[in-house]
């Protein structure tokens, strides 16, 4: 267990919906980072959040958008979802610093009908 | 832009071999670098990283990699593998003022027994 909880585990919505992904960061973590898994584009960075700003940005589409609380928890919110947009989501949070261990959740699977 | 190469996608190998999985970055400027694994339906864990100092890092459950930065290679290593390692494998790097990790395309380890 890493410390880094996400929900919810599963979700199953259709085409041009919207969705929002929770995540928990371990105690004391101040930066959270959102992953995409896919098969045809692997392991990809969306975006990074450190005390409640946005700290850097990867290929993240402007469909989507993420933003971090005061008490530290992110929200990813996808929305318009298409059918590539099935994949999983995984938070990660890590300590001040470059080179510190990010600890990853379990993820959420999305699937869009 | 940097970039992460796992030559292998898929590496069986029997219970008890010894096992090494392949790494090669490009960067121009000096780097971080990650060996994560996940297992079935998980998140991913640490298994070790290279910040600084020693080439050889030692990590958990037996794993071990070596940074050469003449290769650009950072190559993971186990002497005798268990069937408890079968798992994917992603490399990844981080670099710059950046805290984002950039991802290989992943190993699947299959340990037969």
């Amino acid at each position: 267990d890493s410390g880094v909880t996400q929900t919810p585990k599963h979700l199953i919505t259709a085409t041009g919906q919207r969705v929002t992904l929770r995540c928990s960061p371990r105690s004391g973590d101040l930066s959270v980072y959102w992953y995409q898994q896919s098969l045809d584009q692997g392991l990809q960075f969306l975006i990074q959040y450190y005390n409640g700003e946005e700290r850097a940005k990867g290929n993240i589409l402007e469909r989507f958008s993420a933003q971090q609380f005061p008490d530290l928890h992110s929200e990813l919110n996808l929305s318009s979802l298409e059918l590539g947009d099935s994949a999983l989501y995984f938070c990660a949070s890590s300590v001040v610093g470059r080179g510190e261990t990010q600890y990853f959740g379990p993820g959420t699977r999305l699937l869009v009908l | 832009a940097q970039s992460v190469t796992q030559l292998d996608s898929q590496v069986p190998v029997f219970e008890e071999a010894p096992v090494e999985l392949r790494c090669n970055y490009s960067s121009s400027v000096s780097v971080y670098l990650f060996w994560y694994v996940q297992y079935p339906n998980q998140g991913l864990q640490l298994l070790l990283k290279y910040l600084s100092g020693s080439t050889l890092v030692k990590g958990i459950n037996g794993f071990e990699a070596e940074f050469n930065k003449s290769q650009t290679s950072f190559h993971l290593r186990k002497p005798s593998v268990h069937i408890s390692d079968t798992a994917e494998y992603f490399c990844a790097v981080s670099e710059g003022n950046t805290d984002k990790l950039i991802f290989g395309t992943g190993t699947r380890l299959q340990v037969f027994p």
